[in-house]
């Protein structure tokens, strides 16, 4: 089975710009979670969609938005860029596991804002 | 506030011997806790998890241990091999299905 697969790998924008990064979440797997890793705060969670419905969300600002597909693939948006959004996007999708609600990533997005 | 903390942010072993990651927690609401292992420019890759409910879970060379009286869990790797070398990242979740990371634990594994 394909694992999770995300695209673009690698972005560069500039500030002002926006950026849409893309997620295909493991054959199956309804939920696509994205999460932000940043050296300074470490992986940080943003929001969560399952069937096509944002189901929670994380302490990010407005500019920062998604939406999920009937398929379950998932797109985030970040609009109006700033220096510090630059980080390494990661999305997960989620299925039940013997102990826990497992989550299993794709490989991130590494943009970087100029 | 950072409810997943791991304290030790590198850890360096002989291979053969014992690593012992740890994690301590301040949310009494999580219901399960994962471990996950990244290599640099790629996403984490799970490795092991424990119900709340349990104390210990075991699988080939990983073992979790849960303390929920301390709020503390441990990943034990035995024996440690130079391939484990990576960040380990312990990670919490409850009902609403979020995780919350601790910042890692940077392994280095010497032969």
């Amino acid at each position: 089975k394909a694992g999770v697969t995300q695209t673009p790998r690698y972005l560069i924008k500039t500030r002002g710009q926006q950026v849409t990064l893309s997620c295909s979440p493991i054959s199956g797997h309804r939920s696509v979670s994205w999460y932000q890793q940043t050296p300074g705060q470490g992986l940080q969670f943003l929001f969560e969609y399952f069937s096509e419905t944002q189901r929670n969300k994380g302490n990010f600002p407005g500019r920062f938005s998604g939406r999920q597909f009937s398929n379950s693939r998932s797109e985030m948006n970040v609009s109006t860029l700033e220096l510090g959004d630059s980080a390494l996007y990661l999305c997960a999708s989620r299925r039940r596991g013997v102990e826990a609600e497992t989550q299993y990533f794709g490989p991130g997005t590494r943009l970087l804002v100029l | 506030d950072q409810q997943v903390k791991q304290n030790s942010p590198s850890l360096s072993v002989q291979e053969g011997r014992i690593s012992i990651l740890n994690c301590d927690y301040t949310n009494s609401m999580f219901d399960y806790f994962l471990w996950y292992k990244k290599y640099p420019a790629e996403g984490p890759t799970f490795l092991i998890s424990i119900s709340s409910i349990k104390d210990k879970n075991e699988d080939g060379r990983f073992t979790v241990f849960l303390n929920k009286s301390a709020k503390h869990l441990s990943l034990h790797i035995v024996p440690s091999q130079p391939g484990d070398s990576a960040v380990y990242f312990c990670a919490a979740g409850g009902s609403n299905y979020k995780l919350t990371f601790g910042k890692g634990t940077l392994l280095t594994v010497n032969p």
